[in-house]
């Protein structure tokens, strides 16, 4: 099993639509939570840190389930340029060489 | 800007040939890693330095690959002898690293490599 696994997609939505992505990861000690999008030949820019109470971002929410080892992406009202690859990424411990990256999942908002 | 920044953005070069790949981080941030990721791919771990020790080189593909950080700055990854499945884009990334976790990683541009 990867250590950090993603929805497959791709997600075709229309603009103005809210989608949903999920994620799980297998280590049941990991600390920090993020998720990161990726336009098509650029670097992955930070979107959000997760909270464990969850935290919402504009149209942007995420949530962290600890018990489940789950971590969710909603976008509302999907705009056009929120299509990209979103990538959820875990770090297991305390220290930076313990970043995981998901594969991600790829998002296009259709006209 | 104060960004994570890589040098060059291209580069091409003939097969066997040596290169060399520069990251300079964003100023203060101690942690510094390597990715590489070829096209539509998910992201490669290289290495990652703490400081200007590296406690996790297990992503190096093979030893024609290393990678130094000196005065805890700039780092650079240099591969040797090169081969056509070293053409990727080799990302740099930095972040504060208390010993806490929870500071995310800043990405530069990339350099894009293609092996002829």
């Amino acid at each position: 099993r990867k250590e950090v696994e993603q929805d497959p997609g791709p997600f075709n939505v229309p603009e103005g639509a809210t989608v949903a992505f999920n994620c799980t990861y297998s280590n049941s000690a990991s600390q920090s939570f993020f998720w990161y999008r990726q336009d098509c030949r650029k670097e992955p820019k930070l979107l959000m840190s997760v909270y464990s109470s969850g935290n919402e971002d504009g149209r942007f929410t995420a949530q962290l389930n600890r018990a489940s080892q789950y971590i969710s992406l909603l976008i509302r009202d999907s705009k056009l340029s929120d299509s990209a690859t979103y990538l959820c990424v875990v770090n297991k411990g305390n220290y930076g060489q313990n970043f995981v990256f998901g594969p991600g999942t790829r998002l296009s908002v259709l006209p | 800007g104060a960004g994570v920044s890589q040098s060059p953005s291209n580069k091409v070069t003939e097969k066997g040939k040596d290169v060399e790949l520069r990251c300079d981080p964003i100023s203060g941030h101690t942690a510094l890693y390597w990715y590489r990721q070829s096209l539509g791919q998910g992201l490669e771990f290289l290495i990652y330095f703490q400081g200007n020790s590296a406690p996790d080189k297990s992503g190096l593909p093979s030893d024609r690959f290393s990678a130094e950080r000196t005065g805890g700055s700039v780092s650079t990854l240099t591969i040797q002898r090169t081969q056509q499945e070293d053409s990727a884009v080799y990302l740099c990334a930095s972040s504060l690293d208390r010993g806490e976790g929870n500071q995310p990683q800043h990405f530069g541009d990339g350099t894009r490599l293609s092996i002829l």
